[in-house]
């Protein structure tokens, strides 16, 4: 079965640093690779995804993610943290012929620290 | 509208009653998905829905839960005899027709669901 693994469950950041989330999944080919932000008491809200083509994508709010298949994984980054990008991120998997039913993984809860 | 709307947005149930959540999809999205974020378990799959299709169960965790969605658009998640482990926020999401490039899935609010 797919997983995702998120192995950062909190990150503190100082305003104007840089950023990296860690994201790694386990499944049998390529999946569809997604991140979203969750800010207290809201739904989730897209950052970036991945189907195919070139492996660094880019996002809203400033994010880009780098697919790399050789380790499996799917990082996060931003070169300058915003004391609004305080809130919780998930990185989640869908693959082919699924429904783009999602996996998740338990999330990273960044502080921004001013 | 102009997004996926859930409701009620808070329900507090007193054990053992059932319980009744609604999502309204995006118009136009055919593909519905509901989702369970608990602190033991994160965010779970629990069933999705596409189009006339029969709907893909496979992540309700026990026959007290179930769901329809009547008329390719409302769908309706129902926890019977519930449970305090029951307790959790309730996503519902909602896209177009997944393709071979894969669709974006909107998310609502979510429904906070209390057991006491």
């Amino acid at each position: 079965a797919q997983s995702v693994t998120q192995p950062d469950i909190h990150i503190t950041v100082s305003e104007g640093a840089s950023l990296e989330l860690r994201c790694n999944y386990s499944y049998g080919a390529t999946p569809y690779l997604f991140w979203y932000v969750q800010s207290p008491g809201q739904g989730l809200q897209l950052l970036l995804k991945y189907f195919s083509g070139d492996t660094l994508v880019q996002g809203i709010k400033g994010f880009e993610a780098e697919f790399k298949r050789s380790q499996s994984s799917f990082n996060l980054r931003k070169p300058s943290v915003h004391w609004s990008d305080a809130a919780e991120y998930f990185c989640a998997v869908a693959f082919t012929g699924g429904g783009n039913k999602l996996t998740f993984g338990t999330g990273t809860q960044l502080k921004v620290e001013l | 509208g102009a997004g996926v709307s859930q409701s009620p947005s808070n329900k507090v149930t007193e054990k053992g009653k059932d319980v009744e959540l609604r999502c309204d999809p995006i118009s136009g999205h055919t593909a519905l998905y509901w989702y369970r974020q608990s602190l033991g378990q994160g965010l779970e799959f629990l069933i999705y829905f596409q189009g006339n299709s029969a709907p893909d169960k496979s992540g309700l965790p026990s026959d007290r839960f179930s769901a329809e969605r009547t008329g390719g658009s409302v769908s309706t998640l129902t926890i019977q005899r519930t449970q305090q482990e029951d307790s959790a926020v309730y996503l519902c999401a909602s896209s177009l027709r997944p393709g071979a490039g894969g669709t974006e899935a909107f998310f609502g609010q979510g429904t906070r669901l209390t057991v006491v």
